[in-house]
C-alpha cells in the first residue's frame, strides 16, 4: 500500500513569488492535512481537508490556502512568499479525523526555501 | 489552545540502555497522544500511539505510558540501538479535531556505540 505521496520534493522560489505543493493521501483516506516545519517554530498545523471542505485551520496568514479533490488529493498554496516561510511542508492522511480511532501518517515532505 | 511541553531536548544513550522522553500537555480535553520519529530529510513516522482510555501501551522494544490526571505521557525505548538515533516528538489532539496534531519541540536522540 503506498503511502502519504508529495510533490515536488525541493524548490526554490524567489520572494514575491507563489507556490503550489500537491499530497496524494493513503489510499481511502479521506482527511488531508498539512503542517509546516521549521527549525524556530517545530511542526504546526496549517489546516485540514475532509470530503473537499476545510474542517479546521491553524494560525496562518490568509496567504497559505489549500484545497481538496473529489479522490481526496490536496493541494496549497503559498502566495506572495516570504523568506520565512523558507520550510518543510508535511502533508498528513487519515481515514478519518472526528473518529477517536484515526491515525494519522505523514509523508515525506516538500523542502521549500525562498531566497 | 492546547500546548505541550518535551523534555530533554537532546538524550545520548549507550546502546542496549533505555531511553526516556516526556511530554506533558495542558488541555484535559486532548484524548490522543501519538509519538512520531523523524530521521534527517525525512517526514515523522508514527511509531507508537495511546489514547486516553489507556493506561499503558507496548510496542516491542517501544512503549508508551499516560497519566491523566497529570497531564503527563512518556515515550520508554529499551534495548535502543543505533538506528533509534533521529529526532521524537510526541503530540495530542482532541476528539472530533485528531488531524489537528500540537507537537512537543522534539528530543533527538542519539545511541552511542
Amino acid at each position: 500500500k503506498a503511502g502519504v505521496t508529495q510533490t515536488p520534493r525541493y524548490l526554490i522560489k524567489t520572494r514575491g513569488q507563489q507556490v503550489t505543493l500537491s499530497c496524494s493521501p493513503i489510499s481511502g483516506h479521506r482527511s488531508v492535512s498539512w503542517y509546516q516545519q521549521t527549525p524556530g517554530q517545530g511542526l504546526q498545523f496549517l489546516f485540514e481537508y475532509f470530503s473537499e471542505t476545510q474542517r479546521n485551520k491553524g494560525n496562518f496568514p490568509g496567504r497559505f490556502s489549500g484545497r481538496q479533490f473529489s479522490n481526496s488529493r490536496s493541494e496549497m498554496n503559498v502566495s506572495t512568499l516570504e523568506l520565512g516561510d523558507s520550510a518543510l511542508y508535511l502533508c498528513a492522511s487519515s481515514l478519518d479525523s472526528r473518529s477517536s480511532g484515526n491515525t494519522i501518517y505523514f509523508g515525506e515532505g516538500s523542502w521549500l526555501t525562498v531566497v | 489552545g492546547e500546548n505541550v511541553e518535551q523534555h530533554p531536548s537532546t538524550l545520548s544513550v549507550q546502546e542496549g540502555d533505555s531511553a526516556v522522553i516526556k511530554c506533558t500537555y495542558s488541555d484535559s480535553a486532548s484524548n490522543y497522544f501519538p509519538w512520531y520519529k523523524q530521521e534527517l530529510g525525512k517526514g515523522p513516522q508514527l511509531i507508537i500511539d495511546i489514547r486516553s482510555n489507556v493506561g499503558e501501551k507496548k510496542d516491542q522494544r517501544i512503549a508508551v505510558t499516560l497519566n491523566k490526571t497529570a497531564k503527563h505521557f512518556s515515550l520508554h525505548i529499551t534495548e535502543t540501538q543505533p538506528e533509534d538515533s533521529a529526532v521524537y516528538f510526541c503530540a495530542a489532539s482532541k476528539p472530533g479535531t485528531a488531524s489537528k496534531l500540537t507537537f512537543g519541540t522534539g528530543t533527538r536522540l542519539q545511541v552511542t556505540l
